[in-house]
Parts: structure tokens; C-alpha cells; sequence
């Protein structure tokens, strides 16, 4: 299993852009959720899906999309990119019976937003 | 918002030396994770422990809960150079609540 796979590994963008990170993973967990992690804030929960065709909001849902059309895919949209959202992002999985509470993460993508 | 917050925020040992990282958080949990994230990468789950429990091993690795004092701990004993990264303690079930993190550097 390749497990969590994000791409880009880097990007960046000029404000106003948009763009699509993607997030996949072969293990059918239903549970998938993007983080941003700022220096000293820790990972912060942007959205979040149970299931297909299920999104909903985290902790800093605004300037981003989701949509979850597969079990394996979770890709996050940025419609405007801002300075503000120059952040790592982390995906993240987990199945309610297959690992309970624990999550498998993603190695991140860097965007840089100028 | 953070659930919770981390303490130290960094700290540097020797190694074989061990390592105490301390987790307040703020509402009532049922069970409280804690990661490892070596620098520019993924998290790592290293343990968890459920709100009945008051203390779990992993091999290096102890944690104690105290529900009464909202508080974790995570002793990391005989430390490696290996261990140089940051550990965070995690809340939730479907979605987690991280703290800020405590940056551990072991040096040779």
C-alpha cells in the first residue's frame, strides 16, 4: 500500500490564483480530512469528509473547497489564493473500524502564496 | 481552536537521557493521541490512550492520563538521537484537535 499520497510536494502561487492539492489513499478508509499547520499553531482542521459524497466544515474552512467523489480521493481547492493560506497541508485517513481514532497522514504539500 | 497545548514548547536532552513532554487540554476527551512529526514530514502515530486508562507503554514510550487534571504526559526514556522531532498530543475521533507541539532535540 502506498498509504497516504499527496501532490504537489511544493507550489507556488501568485495571489488570486487558483489551484487543487490532491490527496489519495488505497487503504478504503472512510475518513479523510485536510490540516494546515502554521509555525507555532499546530495542525489546524480545514474540512473533512466521512464518507462519499459527505464534506464538511473544520476549524478554517474559509478560501477552500472539498468534494469527495471516490473513497480515494479528497482534493482541496483553493478558489483565490491569499497570502494567508501560505501554509504546509496535510491530508490525513482513518477507518471507524479498521484503525478507531488512529490517522495515517499524507507527507504534505508546501504552498507558498505571493 | 487548540484543545491542547504542549509543554515544553521545545527541549534539549542528551541522549540516553530521558524525555518528559507534558499535554493540558480544555474539555472532557475519550481518548488522547500522541504524534511525531520529523522535520518537513508526515505525522506519525505513536500511542494512544483511552479515557479509562491511566498509564500505556510502547516499548520506549510511556503516557499517563489524568482526566481530573485534563492532563498527558509522554516519557520517552533512553533517548536517541532518532527522537530529535516534534511530539504532539492529539483529541477526537473523526477529526483530531492538535496541540501546538513540543520540539525535542537529542543530541549525540
Amino acid at each position: 500500500n502506498a498509504g497516504v499520497t499527496q501532490t504537489p510536494k511544493f507550489q507556488v502561487l501568485k495571489t488570486g490564483q487558483s489551484m487543487t492539492l490532491q490527496c489519495a489513499q488505497d487503504m478504503n478508509h472512510e475518513y479523510m480530512s485536510w490540516y494546515r499547520q502554521d509555525p507555532g499553531m499546530g495542525l489546524r482542521l480545514i474540512h473533512y469528509s466521512v464518507g462519499a459524497g459527505i464534506t464538511d466544515q473544520g476549524e478554517v474552512p474559509n478560501g477552500y473547497n472539498v468534494s469527495r467523489s471516490t473513497t480515494e480521493d479528497f482534493p482541496l481547492r483553493l478558489l483565490s489564493a491569499a497570502p494567508s493560506q501560505t501554509s504546509v497541508y496535510f491530508c490525513a485517513s482513518s477507518s471507524p473500524l479498521a484503525t478507531k481514532e488512529t490517522q495515517y497522514f499524507g507527507p504534505g504539500t508546501r504552498l507558498l502564496v505571493l | 481552536s487548540q484543545q491542547g497545548e504542549e509543554d515544553p514548547q521545545a527541549l534539549s536532552i542528551q541522549e540516553g537521557e530521558n524525555a518528559t513532554m507534558n499535554c493540558s487540554y480544555k474539555t472532557s476527551i475519550n481518548n488522547l493521541q500522541w504524534y511525531r512529526q520529523n522535520s518537513g514530514r508526515g505525522l506519525v502515530h505513536l500511542i494512544l490512550i483511552r479515557s479509562n486508562e491511566r498509564e500505556k507503554h510502547s516499548g520506549r514510550l510511556r503516557v499517563t492520563l489524568d482526566t481530573s487534571k485534563k492532563s498527558s504526559s509522554l516519557l520517552i526514556t533512553a533517548s536517541r538521537a532518532a527522537d530529535t522531532a516534534s511530539y504532539f498530543c492529539a483529541t477526537g475521533y473523526s477529526t483530531l484537535t492538535f496541540g501546538k507541539g513540543t520540539m525535542l532535540l537529542v543530541s549525540p
